[in-house]
């Protein structure tokens, strides 16, 4: 069985500080990778694509690892605003239409 | 620019009524369409897709079923609903010539007593 795993938190950070979420999978297949925020009652919706040469987008950077099969999210500067259920996302494998989710972190930012 | 339409936005039916939720895309052709359900503190979890009219893939075995009548349109339907089938319901689109990302609609949240 595929599966995408997080550490479901509660990760509850005052505002500035720097908070990293992991996430393994098990498929060696999976082609492409990603991290959705999702809201409390709301759809989930894309944050950021992740390669394998890592990348940043303003005050969050993706890492991915293959070998060890395994993602990354880090937030420099924590927001009020960040506070939401982050959701590891992989595809199935080469050519598959489908994404596999983990459960998602939720993350709390603290005035 | 590409929008998803659900609706509607919330529901409450009685256990072994029917179901009918519908999606819409606009500003894109021959998207993949998908549902998904989300069950409290629960993930994701595919339901249907579509890569074409008429063309169903079930995740699943479930007493759901999926129509696409229409190239950007996408229907989920129960002849009679369960408990079990209350979550929340999201549609989304993807390109066709990409595998990958999805983009979802606001979602139907459906509790069923």
């Amino acid at each position: 069985r595929k599966e995408v795993e997080q550490d479901p938190g509660p990760f509850n950070v005052p505002e500035g500080a720097t908070v990293a979420f992991n996430c393994t999978y098990s498929n060696s297949a999976s082609q492409s990778f990603f991290w959705y925020r999702q809201d409390c009652r709301k759809e989930p919706k894309l944050l950021m694509s992740v390669y394998s040469s890592g990348n940043e987008d303003g005050r969050f950077t993706a890492q991915l690892n293959r070998a060890s099969q395994y993602i990354s999210l880090l937030i420099r500067d924590s927001k009020l605003s960040d506070s939401a259920t982050y959701l590891c996302v992989v595809t199935e494998g080469a050519g598959s239409y489908q994404l596999t989710f983990g459960k998602g972190t939720k993350l709390s930012v603290i005035p | 620019s590409q929008t998803i339409h659900q609706w509607p936005a919330t529901l409450v039916q009685p256990v072994g009524s029917p179901l009918s939720l519908e999606c819409t895309v606009e500003g894109t052709s021959n998207p993949n369409l998908y549902w998904y359900r989300q069950a409290a503190g629960r993930g994701l979890q595919l339901l249907f897709y579509s890569v074409g009219i008429g063309q169903i893939s079930s995740e699943v075995p479930q007493n759901l079923s999926a129509s696409r009548p229409q190239d950007r349109q996408f229907i989920l339907s129960s002849k009679k609903l369960l408990l079990s089938d209350s979550g929340f319901y999201l549609c989304a689109w993807g390109l066709a010539l990409a595998t990958d990302t999805q983009y979802f609609g606001p979602g139907t949240r459906l509790t069923v007593l």
